[in-house]
């Protein structure tokens, strides 16, 4: 498709539970970001990728959650031991360059943790 | 630290009147600003963007002018539409910080005809 692709659009899940969440970026883009939107609040920063790499992780909120991006198109967000203080909508944007400033989002993975 | 702050929502307006909604920043140094709308089911879009003070951002009637004086952006349209009616954040980065975009938390725009 055109435009960034998220799976799975919604996922309910109980706590102590492993969730992954997917990113299938523009075609073409190099940067890749993953955001957090929590009810009533706006998106927040998670992690950013330039190609395969970790360029800025510094807004992952502990060891349970991690990113990968092994060939530098789709992203895979991994959350361990979910706990019920997760659930938000998970957004992911990519862009041609980090220098922009322009990004693309996906329309969210909606997590939910019981 | 950085920050980005909006006005409350939700804003309810008719269709032809003027929109304004207040943003102010507090960051280090001299940042890009932004607004992004989220239409209803869609996600977020970049609106307009100014990478320097005094520099006006424009895009489908909307404008907004980085103050550094005043550190803000405020977003305006002269007479909106129904279909403005979405979503819309403010967001900051700060130069060197990639793509850290610093998001407000996002004022809710119902316009009725």
């Amino acid at each position: 498709g055109a435009g960034v692709s998220q799976t799975p659009s919604n996922k309910v899940t109980e706590k102590g539970k492993y969730v992954e969440l997917r990113c299938d970026p523009i075609s073409g883009h190099t940067a890749l970001y993953w955001y957090r939107q929590s009810l009533g609040q706006g998106p927040e920063f998670l992690i950013y990728f330039q190609g395969t790499g970790a360029a800025d992780d510094s807004g992952l909120p502990n060891d349970r959650f991690f990113a990968v991006r092994p060939e530098g198109s789709v992203s895979t967000l991994k959350i361990q031991r979910t706990e019920r203080g997760d659930s938000a909508v998970y957004l992911c944007a990519s862009s041609l360059s980090s220098d922009t400033g322009e990004l693309f989002f996906g329309e969210g993975s909606r997590l939910t943790v019981l | 630290g950085n920050s980005v702050t909006q006005m409350e929502g939700p804003v309810t307006l008719s269709e032809e009147a003027f929109l304004t909604i207040n943003c102010t920043y507090t960051a280090t140094g001299y940042p890009s600003l932004f607004w992004y709308v989220q239409y209803p089911g869609e996600g977020l879009q970049l609106l307009l963007k100014a990478t320097k003070a005094d520099d006006k951002g424009s895009n489908k009637g909307f404008e907004a002018t980085y103050r550094k004086e005043t550190t803000s952006f405020h977003l305006e349209k002269g007479s909106v539409q129904v279909s403005d009616s979405a979503v819309y954040f403010c967001a900051l980065r700060n130069r060197g910080s990639q793509g850290n975009l610093i998001f407000g938390k996002g004022t809710k725009l119902s316009v009725k005809p």
